[in-house]
């Protein structure tokens, strides 16, 4: 069956260091990418997303994602986070041409110290 | 332009009684996913209607649970003759068609079921 998986389910940095979150997913199919974003008391936001193309994405608020193919990974990226950043960070894959739904993996939890 | 509104927030249910969980989509999208989170557990699909239609339920559980997207009016998630394990955020979300670069989900502030 088609997983996500998030390596780390809390993460905490001070302010200013370097993120990164790892995202592996199990098809071997052609797939499309997500990162979603939960701010404490908000609903999911999309944080980014990739389908084709340029295998490095830039998100919103800085935030980049890195596709590789070979290592059927979509791991997140900030160099400097922000004490805003602190939410829970979700995963997400969607098999293209297969069906329509997205698969979430767990989460991740980031705190981020001021 | 309203987003993905989700009703009740917060919703209380003795062991036995019916959860109706609502979600209205945006406007103009006619998809609607339901997902369930529960602690440490992610998001976990559990049914995918077009307007009238069940597309995918393959994350339903087979018995209790039931979901509508009629021609008129919101979403609707059925819970019959809760449980204690049935307690969980419940989220929808919408998109304008099937999921694509442009149209990702869009999704409600979630109603969370407590089952006592």
């Amino acid at each position: 069956a088609q997983s996500v998986s998030q390596h780390n389910h809390h993460v905490i940095l001070s302010e200013a260091a370097s993120l990164e979150l790892g995202c592996n997913y199990s098809y071997g199919g052609t797939v499309n990418l997500f990162w979603y974003v939960q701010y404490p008391g908000q609903h999911l936001q999309l944080l980014l997303k990739y389908f084709s193309g340029d295998p490095l994405v830039k998100g919103i608020k800085g935030f980049e994602a890195e596709f590789i193919k070979s290592k059927f990974s979509f791991n997140l990226r900030k160099p400097s986070v922000q004490w805003s950043d602190t939410a829970e960070y979700f995963c997400a894959v969607n098999r293209r041409g297969r069906d329509d739904k997205i698969i979430f993996g767990k989460g991740t939890r980031l705190h981020i110290l001021p | 332009n309203a987003g993905v509104m989700q009703n009740p927030r917060h919703l209380v249910r003795r062991r036995g009684q019916e959860a109706r969980l609502r979600c209205s989509p945006m406007k103009g999208h006619s998809h609607v996913y339901w997902y369930r989170q529960l602690p440490e557990e992610g998001l976990k699909f559990m049914v995918y209607l077009q307007k009238e239609n069940i597309i995918d339920e393959s994350g339903m559980p087979k018995e209790r649970f039931s979901a509508e997207f009629p021609k008129e009016g919101p979403s609707i998630l059925r819970i019959q003759q809760v449980v204690r394990g049935d307690s969980a955020a419940y989220f929808c979300a919408s998109s304008p068609s099937a999921s694509s670069y442009n149209s990702p989900l869009h999704f409600g502030n979630g109603t969370r079921l407590t089952v006592t």
